[in-house]
């Protein structure tokens, strides 16, 4: 399967513990970004990366939340100190190009954090 | 920010039967697009529109972007069961660099019996 892949794809953590999710693009992306999701909502554009650069973290909050993409390995949004209303899918999005007019972003299935 | 308005919220229809959803928003955008996202599943992209008019079809799926860009609309035809979830649509402005950012509107919960 050659899409794009999210693990885990369910998270539980107590408030005050850290959240990994991770997301590798599909084979030849190297655009990738990061949406969240709450319940009864659509997505919410959170960062976008390119390998070993942010690009954009302007939807992304300023505590706590942190995003990379290193040159070998998968994209990682890191969130420290969880709280309640952090509980929320993210999903991962890749594209092959830089946001052209016709650039499609891939979604995958996406990471359901639960913060009890 | 930019805000989709997007109707109806629900949707609960027979087999068979035809259905219109709609986005609106009070931005222009470059670009729209209608994704479907089953439960525990990302979105999935259906249709991809790229300029003011343009209708497009995908089997029995048919979207057109509004002539003012601020607007845009899904049927589908002869509704089936596995058409049942939650259909998205999300738009991008274009130029000044961040033309990669989706807007997302609510989305419209499908229900289709069979």
């Amino acid at each position: 399967n050659a899409g794009v892949m999210q693990n885990p794809r369910h998270l539980v953590r107590r408030r005050g513990q850290e959240a990994r999710l991770r997301c590798s693009p599909m084979k030849g992306h190297s655009h990738v970004y990061w949406y969240r999701q709450l319940p009864e909502e659509g997505l919410k554009f959170m960062v976008y990366l390119q390998k070993e650069n942010i690009i954009d973290e302007s939807g992304m909050p300023k505590e706590r939340f942190s995003a990379e993409f290193p040159k070998e390995g998968p994209s990682i949004l890191r969130i420290q100190q969880v709280v309640r209303g952090d509980s929320a899918a993210y999903f991962c999005a890749s594209s092959p190009l830089s946001g052209g007019a016709t650039d499609t972003q891939y979604f995958g299935p996406g990471t359901r954090l639960t913060v009890l | 920010g930019q805000q989709l308005n997007q109707s109806p919220q629900s949707m609960f229809i027979q087999e068979g039967e035809d259905v219109s959803m709609n986005c609106t928003s009070s931005s222009i955008f470059n670009t729209w697009l209608w994704y479907k996202q089953d439960p525990g599943e990302g979105p999935v992209l259906l249709i991809a529109l790229y300029k003011a008019g343009e209708l497009t079809s995908n089997g029995r799926l048919t979207a057109q972007f509004g002539i003012t860009r601020k607007d845009s609309f899904l049927n589908i035809s002869a509704s089936i069961p596995s058409d049942v979830g939650i259909y998205f649509c999300a738009g991008r402005t274009g130029g000044g660099g961040s033309n990669y950012k989706l807007t997302f509107g609510k989305g419209t919960l499908l229900t289709v019996n069979p």
